[in-house]
């Protein structure tokens, strides 16, 4: 799975819009480029993916550059539940019977998002 | 109707002694996940099961034994627990092959004194 790079910290207005971005430059053509978060005290949650087409769904929005080497993922309306670590991982989709990558999500250290007042 | 349920969310226990955790989901999903999230935060995959068979074995002490009765279950078994296996874990489950999307389960505290 190519590597990615976040800024360690961010913080946003309560109401404004968070974009948080990723640097995944070794990124490969079948791979997905997917964001999770973790509320303190809670379990990963799945926000989003996207292979090379902007996405949104009723969580957040993605945006890939076109050459696919970086990535934001933009919460338009930011709340204080929105505070979090939100984790950019990218790999292939698909299960690979056999593969020491199959279904294996790996964790970077991820941006720490504070949505304050 | 929680998706990922894990049992108990909280364990104490001493050193040398044997635990289990377990990790139960309604999903219908056919791969789950054993995941360790230790004190600096960092979330590492531990094991993966798929239809019951093990996918997954990532250089995790055989003091760690993970059991999947059926598709729905994933128990994980420690023996003579360490100090160094005081950590977070986390059961998920995913549908294999496709997106794989990973849904997780709030986590089990594991304290060992």
């Amino acid at each position: 799975d190519a590597k990615t790079t976040q800024p360690p910290s961010m913080d946003c207005a309560e109401g404004r819009a968070a974009n948080l971005p990723c640097n995944h430059s070794t990124i490969s053509g079948n791979e997905y480029v997917y964001w999770y978060r973790q509320i303190h005290s809670q379990g990963p949650q799945y926000i989003i993916h996207g292979l090379k087409n902007n996405e949104t769904n009723e969580m957040a929005s993605l945006i890939i550059t076109e050459d696919r080497k970086s990535s934001t993922l933009i919460l338009p309306h930011a709340t204080l539940r929105d505070t979090a670590v939100y984790y950019c991982i990218v790999r292939v989709a698909g299960s690979n019977a056999g593969g020491t990558s199959y279904g294996k999500l790996t964790f970077g250290q991820g941006t720490i998002l504070t949505v304050h007042p | 109707d929680t998706a990922v349920s894990q049992t108990p969310k909280y364990l104490v226990t001493q050193m040398g002694n044997d635990k289990s955790i377990k990790c139960e989901q309604n999903l219908g999903h056919d791969t789950m996940y054993w995941y360790k999230q230790d004190s600096k935060k960092f979330l590492k995959i531990m094991f993966s099961y798929n239809n019951k068979e093990l996918i997954i074995n990532e250089t995790v002490p055989n003091r760690f034994s993970p059991k999947s009765p059926d598709k729905a279950h994933l128990n994980l078994h420690i023996n003579s627990l360490e100090l160094g296996d005081s950590a977070v874990y986390f059961c998920a489950s995913s549908q294999a092959g496709g997106l794989n999307i990973q849904y997780f389960g709030a986590g089990t505290r594991l304290s060992v004194l």
